[in-house]
């Protein structure tokens, strides 16, 4: 079953912090992983996404970090603040024919002011 | 560019009903997914279509199906509603033809609540 493992449920940061969101994935077919951000009433927004033959993707504040050889990933959120607070979804996609993308559970991120 | 849109945004239906959800995705993007978002199950796939031919489908009985039109929107439908099927269905659009690009972009969502 493929499957994306994401951690942890819900996250605490104060403002200015850095939060980490991890996960994992089994199917060694996946090769896009892509972030999404998602507010209360809305629909989920593309944050960021990396292949996996680049380790580390950065845009602005926001930085995925990429270990194949650990089918693990992270997104790095430096100085956040208290608009960063929503709900971040990571997901896979393989390259064959079934070309869903599969997401994780999903994390509550709170940045306190 | 306009975004993904979703009509209704909000329904109620009673058990036993059938619904029908609409997505126009954005301009120029050929490929239609749906998806399914509950508190349990998180976000969960349940099909996509290209040129009017559904190419992928989720593990989701039969009761739920869809269709794409010729100017790329797609309609989805749910027969004989359960109470479970309360969710959010969501909407993506993506430019990719038959190999990359993959990136998705959802539309806002249609919440669904049967009583």
């Amino acid at each position: 079953q493929q499957q994306v493992k994401q951690s942890p449920q819900s996250l605490i940061v104060q403002k200015g912090g850095i939060s980490i969101i991890n996960c994992a994935y089994e199917n060694t077919a996946f090769d896009y992983f892509p972030w999404y951000q998602q507010f209360p009433g809305k629909g989920p927004a593309l944050l960021i996404a990396i292949r996996p033959d680049v380790s580390e993707k950065k845009e602005g504040r926001f930085t995925i970090s990429f270990n194949k050889s650990a089918k693990q990933f992270s997104l790095h959120i430096m100085d956040s603040q208290p608009g960063d607070s929503a709900t971040y979804f990571c997901a896979s996609i393989s390259s064959g024919s079934a070309r869903q993308l599969t997401f994780g559970s999903g994390t509550q991120l709170t940045v306190l002011p | 560019k306009a975004g993904v849109t979703q009509t209704p945004r909000y329904l109620i239906k009673t058990r036993g009903q059938q619904v029908t959800l609409s997505c126009s995705p954005i301009s120029g993007h050929r490929s239609v997914s749906w998806y399914q978002q509950t508190p349990g199950q998180g976000l969960q796939f349940l099909f996509e279509y290209f040129s009017e031919t559904q190419r992928n489908k989720g593990n989701f009985p039969g009761r739920f199906s869809g269709r794409q039109f010729s100017n790329s929107r797609s309609e989805m439908n749910v027969s004989t509603l359960e109470l479970g099927d309360s969710a959010l269905y969501l909407c993506a659009s993506s430019p990719r033809g038959h190999s990359g690009p993959y990136e998705q972009y959802f539309g806002p969502g249609t919440r669904l609540t049967v009583t």
